[in-house]
């Protein structure tokens, strides 16, 4: 049984770029959260989709965006990169009928030059 | 908007059991209690979850008091590969309602 997985592991973008990174839920998770996680920092809530929709949204400008496709993946999107976006980006999947446990992915480390 | 408080910093000598705290005073009866803890640089590891009863798993045992304000969560013998920062959230499930993860406590095992 495939746990999260995400894609790319490392990137490395310069300033005004735009970005995709991927995630795969685990089996049978019907939801996807994103996080960013600066260094030395706890995990914050990007938004959540379920059921190919943003249901919720964290303190995140429009330049974050996402999408999630009929057989549960997701796509993150950021436009215009700044330096400070550089961070670890978290995709967590959950079942939204159950207790509804996140389990996260190990990540992707973006680097905004 | 935290909803808990934990420690900043803990350490336990190795093959002892590791007792973390969180307060979450303000926890409504919906709520859930759920520890994740991260290793450098790895996607937060869930650990185990519970509403009022105490839980145990393979990986730790949790403590909730009767009246829910306060929590524990124990590693039973801690080893150098529990080294990492554990995470105490309050969440109701199903709401949509994000994890909300603060500071958590970086616990360090000593050989």
């Amino acid at each position: 049984d495939a746990g999260v997985t995400q894609s790319p592991t490392h990137l490395i973008k310069t300033r005004g770029q735009q970005v995709t990174l991927r995630c795969s839920p685990k089996s049978g998770h019907d939801t996807v959260s994103w996080y960013q996680q600066a260094l030395g920092q706890g995990p914050q809530f990007i938004f959540q989709y379920y059921e190919e929709e943003e249901r919720q949204r964290g303190n995140f400008p429009d330049r974050f965006s996402g999408h999630q496709f009929p057989n549960y993946s997701s796509e993150l999107n950021v436009n215009a990169l700044l330096l400070g976006d550089s961070a670890l980006y978290l995709c967590a999947s959950s079942l939204r009928s159950s207790t509804d446990t996140q389990y996260f992915g190990p990540g992707t480390r973006l680097t905004v030059l | 908007d935290a909803k808990t408080t934990q420690p900043t910093s803990m350490d336990c000598a190795e093959g002892r059991a590791a007792n973390l705290p969180c307060n979450h005073s303000t926890i409504s009866g919906n709520e859930y209690v759920y520890w994740y803890r991260q290793i450098h640089s790895q996607g937060p590891q869930y650990i185990i979850h519970g509403l009022k009863n105490n839980e145990t798993n393979e990986m730790a045992s949790l403590i909730i008091t009767e009246d829910r304000k306060s929590s524990t969560l124990i590693l039973p013998h801690a080893t150098l590969r529990d080294t990492a920062v554990y995470y105490c959230i309050v969440r109701a499930p199903n709401t949509g309602n994000q994890f909300y993860f603060g500071t958590g406590t970086s616990l360090t095992v000593i050989p």
